[in-house]
């Protein structure tokens, strides 16, 4: 069966370190995949997508890399602020249009 | 610009009785989707549209779900009869097409008692 795996537990960091959240997934053939910001009470915000021939993205702090072969993708914050504390979701393509979404991990940056 | 709007945002009710959720995507977007978050399962993808014509509803959990989008601005979720273990969190997400981002409303936070 498919799955997507994030890490279930919370990531403690200290700000200005760099956070980097892993998404693992079996039994898909993704033509690409998102990352998502959700913050409590509140619905998802999309942050990134990389496609399945790009082996990185980057947006301002923000880095993703897509590896195929090892059906994996890192999510990078650089810097990371106070203001990044949030829960941060995978999201892979099914069927073209539909997204398939990770259970997410949990960020949290300390001053 | 406005985007994907829910109401209610809230809503306790008591079992067997009927809920009705309602989204307005953003203008312009031919993607409606409709989504289910609990801590359990995460976010669950129950049916999509496009175009207003449901696409892909396997993921509706039975036939107590139903859904619907009359035009291009509106979409309810009916659930009749509820259930307690339908207590969750009811998203409506709306977007352009392929690999395009979707653009989330805040929910409707759903409690049956």
């Amino acid at each position: 069966s498919q799955k997507i795996e994030q890490n279930s537990e919370a990531l403690n960091i200290q700000e200005g370190k760099t956070a980097t959240l892993t998404c693992n997934y079996t039994n898909y053939s993704p033509a690409y995949l998102q990352w998502y910001r959700q913050d409590p009470g509140r619905g998802p915000v999309f942050l990134l997508l990389i496609r399945e021939n790009e082996k990185e993205k980057r947006k301002e702090r923000l880095k993703v890399t897509f590896d195929t072969t090892l059906k994996q993708s890192l999510f990078h914050i650089t810097a990371s602020q106070p203001a990044d504390s949030a829960t941060y979701l995978c999201a892979l393509e099914n069927s073209g249009y539909a997204l398939n979404f990770g259970k997410g991990t949990s960020l949290l940056v300390t001053p | 610009d406005a985007g994907v709007i829910q109401s209610p945002r809230h809503e306790v009710t008591e079992m067997g009785q009927e809920v009705t959720l309602r989204c307005k995507p953003i203008s312009g977007h031919d993607y409606l989707f409709w989504y289910r978050q609990t801590m359990m399962r995460g976010l669950e993808l129950l049916i999509y549209f496009n175009n207003n014509v449901p696409i892909d509803d396997s993921g509706m959990p039975e036939d107590r779900f139903s859904a619907k989008m009359p035009n291009a601005s509106f979409s309810t979720l009916k659930i009749q009869p509820s259930e307690p273990r339908d207590s969750a969190v009811y998203f409506c997400a709306s977007s352009l097409g392929f690999a395009q981002p979707q653009h989330f409303g805040d929910g409707t936070r759903l409690s049956i008692l």
